[in-house]
């Protein structure tokens, strides 16, 4: 079946830091993946999404490339701020119907 | 604010009650799905319904069901509780069918159920 896993957390960094947080897939056929971001008290924002191999997302900084061949979509940011403090969730989805599989999700602690 | 409501936004329960989430997607969002996130099985899928008829199932107990209405907000019931369905569900909504290629899925901020 399909899974994601991505690196535990917590990851605590200081303002300005890059942020790197992993995450491989295993799936059948070609899967779309995403990261989602969820801030302290909300549901789940999509942060970005690539839809195809060597496809990168990005959005508010944030940047992650599709890589078939290593079955990875690592999200990286060059600069973090103490806003960025959130947990982030890596997913995949083989289903038009946009069912989604999440990874179990990294805490992002960002500190002044 | 996503536009997706859910209520109540904390619920306390005891054991072998039954309660029922509410869930009121995008105006316009055909498409509902239900997630529920727990500190030993992450973030799961547990259903979706597209224009009131369900569409996919995944990781949902028996003793779990749910329905989209005509006004397309949708239900959560989750009967005979037991203390590990303490969790926070999540109800999502998007326009679909192709929600995951050329939409994205809307998140409502959760039920937090806590069964005592």
């Amino acid at each position: 079946g399909n899974s994601v896993t991505q690196m535990e957390g917590p990851v605590t960094l200081s303002e300005e830091a890059f942020l790197t947080i992993n995450c491989t897939y295993t799936a059948t056929g070609y899967p779309s993946l995403f990261w989602y971001v969820q801030y302290p008290g909300e549901g789940l924002q999509l942060l970005l999404k690539a839809t195809k191999a060597d496809d990168k997302g990005s959005n508010k900084g944030f940047e992650a490339t599709y890589r078939k061949e290593t079955t990875s979509f690592h999200l990286e940011k060059g600069s973090v701020q103490v806003s960025d403090s959130a947990v982030y969730f890596c997913a995949l989805s083989t289903d038009s119907w946009g069912k989604l599989q999440f990874g179990a999700g990294t805490q992002v602690v960002v500190t002044p | 604010d996503s536009g997706v409501t859910q209520t109540p936004k904390h619920l306390i329960t005891a054991t072998g009650q039954r309660v029922t989430l509410r869930c009121s997607p995008r105006s316009g969002d055909l498409s509902v799905y239900w997630y529920q996130q727990s500190l030993d099985q992450g973030l799961q899928f547990l259903i979706q319904y597209y224009n009131g008829e369900e569409r996919a199932k995944g990781n949902i107990l028996e003793r779990f069901s749910a329905q989209q209405f005509p006004d397309l907000h949708s239900e959560l019931n989750l009967s005979s509780l037991e203390l590990g369905d303490s969790a926070l569900y999540f109800c999502a909504s998007s326009v679909a069918p192709q929600a995951a290629t050329n939409e994205k899925l809307f998140f409502g901020s959760g039920t937090q159920l806590s069964v005592l």
